[in-house]
């Protein structure tokens, strides 16, 4: 089975702190994707980082990191130097590469954070 | 790059009507994606698109529902018989490799 599991619901983190949103998958794929999309207000889904499975290194995008334990199956996303901008839904994602699983992606349920000045 | 975009942005629409979305991708990404999120879930796959194939189908997605891409760029999305279950937000993404891109979707209220 495929899952994604976010297990945050909601998180506060101060202005300029750092903050992890966890995340764990389910997948017997030995191929895979993981993403991290943020969901403001508006609704628009913002991609965020990517780390592959056989990536040896942790994905970085600016403030962003991939925290990737593949033998935990874990996709923590770190944002360092909240700012009040990043207060947002955010979404972790899965995309098997398996031929038997296509091209679908998984998303977890998302984590709520909030940036308090 | 003028990134995804959907229209319409809102769409009531009594139940039992017919409704149909639109996707245009960002033009050089051969894949397409529908999906389905409703207040507090992540989005849930509908149907994808290979060019103008469409590759997959999630067992979520009912006869009513029809999905199509014709000559691989726009895709439409229709809903037939709509009922109040099918109020969420529709969203649409284009992939050229790895990464999904999101349009900022179409949220449907059947009344």
């Amino acid at each position: 089975a495929q899952k994604i599991t976010q297990t945050q619901p909601g998180m506060f983190v101060q202005e300029k702190e750092a903050v992890t949103l966890d995340c764990t998958y389910d997948t017997s794929d030995p191929s895979y994707g993981l993403f991290w999309y943020k969901q403001p207000s508006s609704g628009e889904m913002i991609f965020l980082i990517y780390q592959g499975s056989y990536d040896q290194q942790n994905a970085t995008e600016g403030r962003y990191s991939l925290n990737f334990q593949k033998a935990r199956k874990s996709a923590n996303l770190v944002i360092s130097a909240s700012q009040l901008g990043d207060s947002a839904m955010y979404f972790c994602a899965m995309r098997p590469r398996g031929s038997n699983t296509g091209n679908q992606f998984y998303f977890g349920t998302g984590t709520s954070l909030t940036v308090i000045p | 790059d003028t990134g995804v975009s959907q229209n319409p942005r809102h769409k009531i629409t009594k139940r039992g009507q017919n409704v149909t979305f639109r996707c245009d991708p960002i033009s050089e990404h051969n894949r397409l994606y529908w999906y389905r999120q409703t207040l507090g879930q992540g989005p849930e796959f509908l149907t994808y698109f290979q060019n103008e194939a469409q590759l997959e189908k999630s067992r979520l997605l009912s006869d009513r529902f029809s999905a199509e891409r014709p000559k691989g760029s726009f895709s439409t999305l229709e809903i037939q018989r709509t009922e109040q279950g099918d109020s969420a937000m529709y969203l649409c993404a284009s992939s050229l490799v790895y990464e999904q891109y999101f349009g900022p979707g179409t949220r449907l209220t059947v009344t």
